[in-house]
């Protein structure tokens, strides 16, 4: 039962342009959610984080946007640079489980 | 500020062998957690330590056990291998108490079964 699901494995954006990173989830219970960004032979680097009490999250170039009605969230990149070719992993939790979710993450390609 | 370190970074063991793996939080954290990330997947959450003992436990056999030790290092063993599980296998550390402290992952350790 895949609980966090990230539908694109796969994008390519052109450098200067919005990247737009999708993430849908099932359980109601999930109550904070999390980007990861993992590059080759790395392990994942948190990114950005947003509570279910807030909609929007900014910091820097990365907006996080949840849509509770729709379990729905979206990272933006804006503007995208080379660096941020990479795979990006959305992730869920709720207040006193120990246990990350995991999507299986959606590789985003900045091309020049 | 030392990040999280874990050993070896490759691994080749032979299918019915055991194996540990082993790491080192991140200095100021006390919790160390265990993800198995398969070929296209995203990480699965094996288990969680803290002060020494196991809490938390995500769907892996009873074959995949843990410690933690007085200075919040951790070992990964995993008994009877079988070729499902080949992986990349990743620790992560953070301060239980601080709501909301994300992951600090190391960069994994590869095990090849064979």
């Amino acid at each position: 039962d895949q609980q966090v699901k990230q539908n694109s494995p796969s994008l390519s954006v052109q450098e200067g342009r919005i990247s737009i990173l999708n993430c849908d989830y099932t359980n109601s219970m999930f109550d904070y959610f999390l980007w990861y960004k993992k590059y080759p032979a790395e392990g994942p680097t948190f990114l950005i984080s947003i509570s279910s009490i807030k909609d929007k999250n900014e910091d820097g170039r990365f907006t996080v946007f949840l849509n509770k009605s729709a379990k729905h969230l979206s990272l933006h990149i804006v503007p995208s640079q080379p660096g941020d070719s990479a795979v990006y992993f959305c992730a869920a939790n709720y207040f006193g489980n120990e246990k990350l979710t995991f999507g299986t993450g959606t590789r985003l390609t900045i091309i020049p | 500020e030392t990040g999280v370190t874990q050993s070896p970074t490759h691994l080749i063991k032979t299918r019915g062998q055991q194996v540990t793996l082993r790491c080192s939080s991140q200095s100021g954290h006390n919790t160390v957690s265990w993800y198995q990330q398969a070929l296209g997947q995203g990480p699965q959450f094996i288990f969680q330590y803290y002060r020494e003992e196991e809490n938390g436990r995500g769907n892996f056999p009873p074959r995949f056990s843990g410690l933690q030790f007085p200075n919040y290092s951790s070992e990964l063993n995993v008994n009877a291998l079988e070729l499902d599980d080949s992986a990349l296998y990743l620790c992560a550390s953070s301060l239980t108490g601080n709501d909301n402290s994300p992951l600090h992952f190391g960069n994994g350790t590869r095990l090849t079964v064979t």
